[in-house]
């Protein structure tokens, strides 16, 4: 399977602990990108990369979000100091980069719940 | 400010009716247009994109879209639906200037059998 990645797929927390996810871009993909999906809405961009580059980060990520994409390949995400308002559906994709704006492939995303 | 609108939240369609889903995007130069499907437990799968070129833009499982620059719409269409064909549909924009996609909040579509 060449497509995105993600894991974990569920994750259950309790308020005020860290998580953290993971996300596999497709090979040779340049650019990634993390969304998150609050039940009965669209995603919302929240950060993407070029290579190892962060380039761009929403205003929804708080100081308790982070990511990470060391060597241009995986990328994490963590999130510090759960709230009940982060569960949703983080969900990760990539692109090739090449050009203008291009396809994103998405993963199936990780399911967060803070209980 | 960017934004995709998708005035229906739900609608349901006989199997075999026509459909159509409507999509009205913010005022851009140059959007870049996308249709995505997201069936329960499966990950977004795009559906159909324009960038340029002819405004009625085919897609895959026999979906269409039209691009009306004047209505700043964006419109799914298929003549036939198929039980298969329920999930949420989410049209989307982004802009050459940058990278990220702006969802609309989505269109849930029930069959009726």
């Amino acid at each position: 399977d060449t497509g995105v990645s993600q894991d974990p797929r569920h994750k259950i927390t309790k308020r005020g602990q860290n998580v953290t996810f993971r996300c596999d871009p497709i090979s040779e993909h340049n650019r990634l990108y993390w969304y998150r999906q609050t039940l009965g809405q669209g995603p919302e961009f929240l950060t993407y990369f070029q290579n190892e580059a962060q380039l761009e980060k929403s205003r929804l990520l708080s100081d308790r979000f982070s990511a990470e994409r060391p060597k241009g390949s995986f990328s994490t995400l963590e999130i510090q100091r759960t709230e009940q308002g982060d569960s949703a559906m983080y969900l990760c994709a990539s692109s090739t980069g090449q050009g203008g704006l291009n396809e994103q492939f998405f993963g199936p995303g990780t399911r967060l719940t803070v209980l | 400010a960017q934004s995709v609108t998708q005035p229906d939240i739900h609608i349901t369609v006989s199997e075999g009716a026509s459909l159509e889903l409507r999509c009205n995007y913010s005022y851009g130069a140059t959007p870049y247009l996308f249709w995505y499907v997201q069936s329960p437990g499966q990950g977004l799968q795009l559906l159909l994109k324009y960038f340029s070129g002819d405004t009625l833009v085919q897609g895959i499982k026999g979906f269409e879209a039209e691009f009306k620059r004047s209505q700043s719409s964006f419109n799914l269409r298929k003549p036939s639906v198929h039980w298969s064909d329920a999930a949420e549909y989410f049209c989307a924009v982004g802009y050459s200037s940058a990278s990220k996609i702006i969802f609309g909040s989505g269109t849930r579509l029930s069959i009726r059998p």
